[in-house]
């Protein structure tokens, strides 16, 4: 079945780390993305991962997958105001042509 | 140069009215989708289009009915507004490869009222 979690809410200062945490169930999936939406706009998307990876690094993102807990985490170095917004994740299967999405999890950054 | 652009960005209907959403694409893809998204900003896949036929339908309401005209657009009509209609739709699409990436680009919503 298809089922992506991710926890509501993220709080944190300016300047530190952020790591925004997804759980999956589908077992099939092959590529994991990170999307970013901002008030009022569409989803962006920020990075992806291939399934057979554990680790795919990007700038200021990571991402890490732990394919054995289906556990996706994308973290974020030095976290600015610009980054608060919606991340969700998403997951891909083989068999099928759409992406399911996780709840989406609010990131707030203060000075 | 916008690459999936929909039409209207802001809907205001009244309840049992019929209204449409347009959605096109330039990047060439051959799949798209449309999504809702709720209040608690939850996304859910409505339907998906490859090459302009019916792939998905997610136990949508038959009120809610797609057209894919061709591969770069992919319409939504809505018969009979509800309160319930009411949400920020979404356009998508991407590129189909079996096994691939297959990353979706979406527009910027259409933000549905039903009063």
């Amino acid at each position: 079945g298809e089922d992506v979690e991710q926890s509501l809410f993220l709080s944190v200062r300016e300047g530190d780390s952020s790591v925004i945490n997804c759980t999956y169930t589908d077992s099939s999936s092959t590529y994991l993305y990170w999307y970013k939406q901002e008030p009022g706009a569409g989803l962006q998307l920020l990075t992806y991962i291939f399934s057979n990876m554990d680790m795919k690094q990007d700038q200021r993102l990571t991402v890490l997958l732990n394919k054995k807990d289906k556990h996706l985490s994308l973290r974020i170095a030095d976290t600015q105001t610009g980054d608060s917004a919606i991340y969700f994740c998403a997951e891909r299967n083989t068999g099928f042509q759409k992406l399911v999405f996780g709840t989406g999890t609010r990131l707030l950054v203060s000075p | 140069d916008t690459a999936v652009s929909q039409t209207p960005k802001y809907l205001v209907t009244q309840m049992g009215n019929d209204k449409s959403i347009k959605c096109e694409q330039n990047l060439g893809h051959d799949t798209m989708y449309w999504y809702k998204q709720d209040s608690k900003k939850f996304l859910k896949i409505m339907f998906s289009y490859n090459n302009k036929e019916l792939i998905i339908n997610e136990t949508v309401p038959n009120r809610f009915s797609p057209k894919s005209p061709d591969k770069a657009h992919l319409n939504l009509h809505i018969n009979s507004l509800e309160l319930g209609d009411s949400a920020v739709y979404f356009c998508a699409s991407s590129q189909g490869t079996p096994g691939g990436r297959a990353e979706a680009f979406f527009g910027q919503g259409t933000r549905l009222t039903v009063v």
